[in-house]
C-alpha cells in the first residue's frame, strides 16, 4: 500500500441497508478524516480521529459512526443508508501532532455512493 | 463553529492571464489555511498553505495572502496554463480540523 486507499471505489445501495466504508493509510499518521463532498457544497467533515481510539464528531456526523481500533485504519458506517446520504466520500488522514496541527491533510481516491 | 465563503464560485480566464480567488472565514482561532486543487475525477490535492504568522508565501506561480485583521486569504496564480484548469478549495483550520469553502471551478482557455 502507498498512501491512503479507500474500497470500494463506488457502492450503489439500496435504502436501508448497512455500508461500511473502508479507509487504510500507511504512513503512520495519528489523525484521520472523512469528507462528503456534494456539487456545490464542498467538503465536509463528518468525523475524524485524532488518535488511534479517539472518534470526534465533525459538521455532519448524523446517520454516520466510525472507529478507530488501530493507527491505519478509519471505516465508516452507514447504519441505515438514506437517499440523502448519495455523495463522494473521501477519507484523509494528517500528522497532525507535529507542528501544532500545521500539515497537510492527505486525501484517498474517494467513493462513489448512490442510495436509492 | 467555523464558516468559510469563498468567491467566484466560476472563473475563466485566458492562458497567461493571471486568476485570483478569495475566501473569508469566521473563527479568529483559525490558524491555519491551506489551499487544494481538485482535478475532474480526482481527489484534492495541496497546493499552497500559509499559517497565520505570515503574511504572504509564493511557490512559483502561486501565491497566497493573508488578512488576519480582515479574515480573509487569497489565492493568486499567474501565467495561468490550460493545466490549471480545475476546481480549487480554501479551507481555514482550528486544531487541524478542516473547514472548506464550497470550491471554484477555474478554466483557463487556450
Amino acid at each position: 500500500i502507498a498512501g491512503i486507499t479507500q474500497a470500494p471505489t463506488s457502492q450503489i445501495l439500496a435504502a436501508g441497508r448497512r455500508m461500511t466504508l473502508r479507509c487504510t493509510q500507511d504512513m503512520r499518521h495519528n489523525a484521520m478524516y472523512w469528507y462528503r463532498q456534494d456539487l456545490g457544497l464542498g467538503l465536509r467533515l463528518i468525523h475524524y480521529s485524532n488518535t488511534a481510539g479517539t472518534t470526534g464528531k465533525g459538521e455532519v456526523p448524523d446517520g454516520y459512526s466510525v472507529s478507530r481500533a488501530n493507527t491505519d485504519d478509519f471505516p465508516l458506517t452507514l447504519a441505515s443508508a438514506v437517499p440523502s446520504q448519495t455523495s463522494v466520500y473521501f477519507c484523509a488522514s494528517s500528522d497532525s501532532f507535529r507542528d501544532r496541527g500545521h500539515n497537510e491533510q492527505f486525501f484517498g481516491p474517494g467513493t462513489r455512493l448512490t442510495v436509492l | 463553529g467555523e464558516n468559510v465563503e469563498q468567491h467566484p464560485s466560476t472563473l475563466s480566464v485566458q492562458e497567461g492571464d493571471s486568476a485570483v480567488i478569495k475566501c473569508t472565514y469566521s473563527d479568529s482561532a483559525s490558524n491555519y489555511f491551506p489551499w487544494y486543487k481538485q482535478e475532474l475525477g480526482k481527489r484534492p490535492q495541496l497546493i499552497i498553505d500559509i499559517r497565520s504568522n505570515v503574511g504572504e508565501k509564493k511557490d512559483q506561480r502561486i501565491a497566497v495572502t493573508l488578512n488576519k485583521t480582515a479574515k480573509h486569504f487569497s489565492l493568486h496564480i499567474t501565467e495561468t496554463q490550460p493545466e490549471d484548469s480545475a476546481v480549487y478549495f480554501c479551507a481555514a483550520s482550528r486544531r487541524g480540523q478542516l473547514t472548506f469553502g464550497s470550491g471554484t471551478q477555474l478554466t483557463v482557455l487556450p
